[in-house]
């Protein structure tokens, strides 16, 4: 089994909304990451949690705050967005050492208005 | 700077017939490389990957080439289906690079025609 899910698959919201992405694998992953893509561009890195720990954040604005829960579970919480962060938001999850290949998820079509 | 590169944006291939997507790469120090297919509004689905310690790995259809000397690797899809459509993005890692640390090119998106 190499699925990772996420909810909702579609949002739309307004600039003063909060709202949260979710994400979840069942694979024992111990890193999961928060991808954005835009139209015909390839996926852009945000953050990764290794251990649920965030070790890496790209210089990501801080309306976009990610959660760790647990080593199942990662959360993206958004607060006051710009119509620009319109795009689809991707997880994924790997092992940590060794390939490390990631699995992502089927993403989550964000829309600011 | 692109690290990784896919020069062609796009290809078209009659169904049963071979489709070869390229990829070159700057860094020598990319140590594992990685296919991904993805259809619209869909998360890139992990196709097949190579470790810079092999020149070929095959699964199925799917076969991958790496030449490092030419910091160039191929995917190869035969025969190719119709249901192949997609968006093909290569991606890399370098070596002792940090977790997560994926530089993705920017994808062929390629169309095979029954």
């Amino acid at each position: 089994d190499t699925e990772v899910t996420q909810t909702p698959k579609h949002l739309v919201m307004g600039m003063t909304n909060k709202k949260s992405l979710k994400c979840e694998q069942h694979m024992g992953h111990r890193a999961m990451y928060w991808y954005k893509q835009k139209a015909k561009k390839p996926p852009e890195l945000m953050f990764v949690y290794s251990y649920e720990k965030l070790s890496i954040n790209e210089s990501v604005p801080s309306r976009f705050s990610p959660e760790c829960p647990n080593s199942s579970l990662l959360n993206l919480h958004l607060h006051a967005l710009q119509p620009e962060d319109s795009a689809l938001y991707l997880c994924a999850s790997s092992q940590i050492g060794g390939a490390e290949t990631q699995y992502f998820g089927p993403g989550t079509r964000l829309l600011v208005l | 700077d692109q690290q990784v590169k896919q020069n062609s944006p796009s290809l078209s291939v009659q169904e049963g017939r071979i489709s070869i997507l390229n990829c070159d790469y700057t860094n020598s120090m990319f140590d594992y490389f990685l296919w991904y297919k993805k259809y619209p509004a869909e998360g890139p689905t992990f196709l097949i990957s190579i470790s810079s310690i092999k020149d070929k790995n095959e699964d199925g259809r799917f076969t991958v080439f790496l030449n490092k000397s030419a910091k160039h690797l191929s995917l190869h899809i035969v025969p190719s289906q119709p249901g192949d459509s997609a968006v093909y993005f290569c991606a890399t890692r370098p070596w002792g690079g940090s977790q997560g640390n994926l530089i993705f090119g920017k994808g062929t998106k390629l169309s095979v025609k029954p």
